[in-house]
């Protein structure tokens, strides 16, 4: 079982950086990955990193690896993803969801946050 | 990165039908293959893992196959809750990759 909570939409300008958070419940922690992924209005998922939350560890897809950075709080079992220099293409529902191994799939999602950026 | 193709963007079909949805990998992935099924305004949900094993809780009318390259997924007797985006993704290394999606409507 488990759930993943998101925080709430954020409009932002160009430029900008945004942060949004991932609070984990109903299941152990540090068991399970967190990853982040997005879908701009009308596409498709895009993978953007993940970490462990057992240690901090994390990797990034290559076209993010320079804005983003995604941390947790395993006190608060909340991951957070933080990505700056946004532009009107990062416009997109951002979901975090959990895999139970590095290279696992995703069999919990959080509800996703919508992040516009517009001027 | 590996590139994941899905066919057809979209699929028309009625209550009751069966339908498959192929999903093309670039690279060999083995069998480190999953579905997800998308509703609009929804996460995607997780169907199947390992190209054939069903998520706890999924209707068996869904089914996965294949290996390395080539996968399909389909739903034997098509229900109206079905109607959906499905979306293939591989997670045999990073970064993991996504197909296009499959708008499946009636």
């Amino acid at each position: 079982q488990g759930h993943l909570v998101q925080t709430g939409a954020e409009v932002k300008k160009p430029g900008a950086s945004v942060k949004v958070s991932c609070k984990a419940s109903g299941y152990s922690f540090t068991d399970y990955y967190i990853h982040w992924i997005r879908q701009a209005p009308g596409r498709g998922l895009e993978w953007m990193g993940i970490i462990n939350p057992d240690g901090g560890r994390t990797t990034y897809a290559p076209r993010f690896q320079s804005r983003v950075t995604i941390s947790t709080d395993t006190s608060t079992t909340v991951v957070y993803l933080d990505l700056s220099g946004l532009r009107s293409d990062d416009t997109a529902v951002y979901y975090c969801a959990r895999g139970l191994g590095f290279i696992k799939p995703f069999d919990l999602w959080g509800q996703g946050t919508l992040v516009t950026v517009s001027s | 990165d590996i590139q994941m193709t899905q066919s057809p963007s979209t699929l028309s079909a009625s209550v009751g039908d069966r339908v498959t949805i192929t999903c093309r990998a670039s690279e060999r992935i083995s069998n480190w293959l999953a579905w997800y099924q998308q509703k609009p305004g929804k996460a995607p949900r997780l169907l199947i893992h390992r190209a054939s094993l069903l998520e706890s809780g999924v209707p068996s009318r869904f089914s996965g196959s294949g290996s390395e390259t080539d996968f399909t997924l389909t739903i034997s007797s098509l229900q109206p809750d079905d109607f959906a985006t499905y979306y293939c993704q591989h997670y045999n290394n990073y970064p993991f990759t996504f197909g296009q999606g499959t708008k499946l409507e009636i």
